[in-house]
Formats: C-alpha cells, structure tokens, sequence
C-alpha cells in the first residue's frame, strides 16, 4: 500500500463546475495535510493546508479532512481553465516526514 | 535568501560524466527533500535530510546516486557516471523545523539532460 494515494485522473470538469480531488493515507498518526498545485513546467506550490478534522475554505478552494477514514479533498468551486493543473496531496507522518501522493491531473473544459 | 534556490537551472552533460546538483534552502529550514520528475511524471521521492543526517535515502535508484548537506544548510546531489535514464528534472524542497509548519516549498529545479 503506497503511503499517499491518489487517482492519476485525468479529472475532467466543465468549466464553472464543482471538482472534487481526493486522497487518501495509510500513515494513522498523520498530523499535516496539503495540498499543492503544479503546472505543467513549474515547480509545486503550496495552496491550502489542513490540521483538524472538517472543513477549511479558502476563497474558491475547500480542504476537507477526516482522520477516521484517513482521507484528505479537496473542493474547487467555479471552476476556471486556469485551475488546470496537477494537484498533489502531501502528508507529513509520524516521522516528521513529508510524503507526495503522485498526483491528479485535472482539466476544466470550456 | 527568500526562497529555495537551486543551481544550475539547466545542465547538459555527457553519458557516462558525474554531475553536481546543488540546493541552497530557505534559511533556518531545517528538513530538505530531493526530488526527481520525469516528464509527465509524478514526483519520485529520492532523499530526505533533517539537519545534517539523511533518515531517508530510500528513494535513491542506485549507487551512483548520492546526497550530502553540511551546516544544516546548502546540499547537493551527485550523480556519478550519468546515464541517459537520469535525465530530469531534479527538485529540492525545505521545511521549517516547526511541528505545525511543515509544509515544503520548492526550488525551481535543476533541468538535466544526459547526452
């Protein structure tokens, strides 16, 4: 079982829709959850973190976290072509060591 | 610096040459990461220091592959007799020493190509 887990997508959404990106973890003493966005030629970067169970909303970007189930979302509201990107879960496990899920495509359609 | 900085930006060497990578993290960020991104490829994990000492190498494909930081600060990667399959692009990340802020932030990457 691979420490972050994420469906590779492509995750394709019509533009002004809702996408829903999710992750899941096997490391149960996880304390740190994130989210980052990468284009295509650039570098990851950091756009929203979590720490506690529920919900945490960033203008269009929602995090949702629940240990329980070990599951980490994240929500884009209105979604632009400009969000197309690969989204990466990261996890930072008992260790104190950030691990990187391989990451969603997604594409927002016109 | 303000962020993490790595150089060269690109690099083009000959099969079978080594090849020194280097990363210069955010200052006082006391966890760094190394990884490598094929193209249209997710993130490979290679290394991950705290401090001075590498917890992690497990990441690291081979043994001509090899990492070092000193003062908890600048690191580098070598890569010893390079081979067409090494080339990537190769990332560094830090981490601030901070329970509760243990985000990465990234370098831009140093573009290799093994010709």
């Amino acid at each position: 079982q691979k420490e972050v887990e994420q469906n590779s997508g492509p995750l394709s959404v019509p533009e002004g829709a809702i996408a829903s990106l999710n992750c899941t973890y096997s490391d149960r003493g996880s304390q740190s959850f994130f989210w980052y966005r990468q284009y295509s030629g650039k570098s990851p970067e950091l756009i929203m973190f979590i720490y506690s169970n529920g919900d945490k909303e960033d203008g269009r970007f929602t995090a949702q976290l629940n240990k329980a189930s070990q599951y980490v979302s994240l929500l884009i509201r209105d979604s632009q072509p400009s969000d197309s990107a690969t989204y990466l879960c990261a996890v930072t496990g008992t260790a104190s060591k950030l691990t990187f899920g391989t990451g969603t495509r997604l594409q927002v359609t016109l | 610096g303000a962020g993490v900085s790595q150089s060269p930006s690109n690099k083009v060497t000959e099969k079978g040459k080594d090849v020194e990578l280097r990363c210069d993290p955010i200052s006082g960020h006391t966890a760094l990461y190394w990884y490598r991104q094929s193209l249209g490829q997710g993130l490979e994990f290679l290394i991950y220091f705290q401090g001075n000492s590498a917890p992690d190498k497990s990441g690291l494909p081979s043994d001509r592959f090899s990492a070092e930081r000193t003062g908890g600060s600048v690191s580098t990667l070598t890569i010893q007799r390079t081979q067409q399959e090494d080339s990537a692009v190769y990332l560094c990340a830090s981490s601030s020493p901070l329970r509760d802020r243990t985000e990465a932030f990234f370098g831009q990457g140093t573009r290799l190509t093994v010709v």
